[in-house]
């Protein structure tokens, strides 16, 4: 098993810019999380889906953020405008149910300018 | 959200010498789990604890769950250079559907 997939690896762009953060979550896993870790906030869970369904977006910083899992396999989250301080890791997690072992990607470093 | 105190926050230690971090929670947990992250990687799953005064071993890490369900401590014996990185508890309260990860402990071996 490849694991959770995350696209891309590492991104720079430029401030007001829209960014598109990609996920594939392991086959067969049901909940699918997005985190987001910085030095000063530590990792913060920002949305979770279980079965392709949101259940708490709860940690989704404002609207500038949004989420979408349109079917089992594929996630992705969207940041329009960008801003500086979005710069951070971001990491996608799956698990084969809630409150499971939580498998992690690589994730993506974001650098915003 | 919920407040996953985690200490110590950053430890040094000389390889060899024994390193421990302790996870509280202010409320009854489900279960617990550990996670582990390389410098420049991703946290990875250790062990996930689930009874009152539960404890486990992997090799030299040693895992306990506290008996009231409100706290948890990972201790290594002998550390080695290859336990650099971040230790995370990972807090899945009564009730709850998803974890709340701790603030993590930073492990630096001196070797």
């Amino acid at each position: 098993d490849a694991g959770v997939i995350q696209s891309p690896r590492h991104e720079v762009t430029e401030m007001g810019q829209e960014v598109t953060l990609r996920c594939k979550p392991i086959s067969g896993h049901n909940s699918l999380f997005w985190y987001r870790q910085t030095m000063m906030r530590g990792l913060e869970l920002l949305i979770y889906f279980n079965n392709n369904v949101p259940i708490d977006d709860s940690g989704m910083p404002e609207d500038r953020f949004s989420a979408k899992m349109p079917n089992a396999s594929f996630s992705t989250l969207k940041i329009q405008p960008s801003e500086p301080r979005d710069s951070a890791v971001y990491f996608c997690a799956s698990s084969l149910q809630l409150g499971g072992e939580a498998f992690f990607g690589q994730g993506t470093r974001l650098t915003v300018v | 959200g919920q407040q996953v105190m985690q200490i110590p926050q950053y430890q040094h230690v000389q390889e060899g010498e024994d390193f421990t971090t302790y996870c509280n929670s202010s409320t009854t947990l489900s279960n617990i789990q550990w996670y582990k992250q390389r410098p420049g990687g991703h946290p990875v799953f250790l062990i996930q604890l689930v009874k009152s005064g539960e404890v486990k071993k992997q090799k030299r890490l040693t895992f306990q769950f506290g008996e009231a369900k409100k706290n948890s401590s990972l201790h290594i014996t002998a550390t080695q250079t290859t336990d650099v990185g971040t230790y995370f508890c990972a807090e899945l309260i009564v009730g709850a559907n998803n974890l709340f990860f701790g603030t993590g402990t930073r492990l630096t071996v001196i070797p």
